[in-house]
């Protein structure tokens, strides 16, 4: 069965304060894995899309990488305003387009 | 340049009423999904829709819950006869075709069912 776990569940950092957040999958085959983030009361908002195993992207203070097992959203040097619930999905080659298979997340504080 | 818009925000229902929520996908989108996420839970797909067209329902309830996205107008997902554990945060998302890449989300409608 396929399965997403994101660990850890909970993260507080501080300003400055680099990390890694990890998201371990199992599926039958990967089309795609995506990171999402989510504020509080707010819809998930896209961050990064990964194909295939050691493709990375990067995006300000994020950079994402992919394995065939796993994935990890880097954090670096993060600001208060990074602060969020991180969402790592992954789609199957035998699912439908959209449909998404999402962890439960990661939920990031970051304090001054 | 509107994104997706999800009405109502918020909705309150006694239980055995019923709920609709909307969905208008951004501009130039044609294929709307729907999301649920349950308290404590993560995100759930429920169901793949093009325009006239179910695509994908394998993550709808069997029973109550039914989804439609007319030639004219928002996306609808309709829960009948609701009950208590309906109550969680519905989102809606689109994207221009059918292809891997990003789905653009709206911010949710939070049915809480008394």
């Amino acid at each position: 069965e396929d399965q997403v776990t994101q660990s850890p569940e909970a993260l507080r950092l501080q300003e400055g304060e680099s990390s890694s957040l990890n998201c371990s999958y199992t599926v039958s085959g990967l089309r795609g894995l995506f990171w999402y983030r989510q504020d509080p009361g707010k819809g998930p908002e896209f961050l990064f899309t990964l194909y295939s195993a050691g493709e990375e992207k990067e995006k300000e203070r994020l950079k994402a990488t992919l394995t065939k097992k796993e994935s990890f959203l880097h954090i670096t040097a993060p600001k208060p305003e990074d602060s969020a619930t991180y969402l790592c999905a992954v789609q199957a080659t035998t699912d439908s387009w959209g449909k998404l298979q999402f962890g439960a997340g990661t939920q990031v504080v970051v304090t001054p | 340049n509107a994104g997706v818009m999800q009405n109502p925000r918020h909705l309150v229902r006694r239980r055995g009423q019923e709920a609709r929520l909307r969905c208008s996908p951004m501009k130039g989108h044609s294929h709307v999904y729907w999301y649920r996420q349950l308290p404590e839970e993560g995100l759930k797909f429920m169901v793949y829709l093009q325009k006239e067209n179910i695509i994908d329902e394998s993550g709808m309830p069997k029973e109550r819950f039914s989804a439609e996205f007319p030639k004219e107008g928002p996306s609808i997902l309709r829960i009948q006869q609701v009950v208590r554990g309906d109550s969680a945060a519905y989102f809606c998302a689109s994207s221009p075709s059918g292809g891997v890449g990003e789905l653009f989300f709206g911010e949710g409608s939070r049915l809480t069912v008394l």
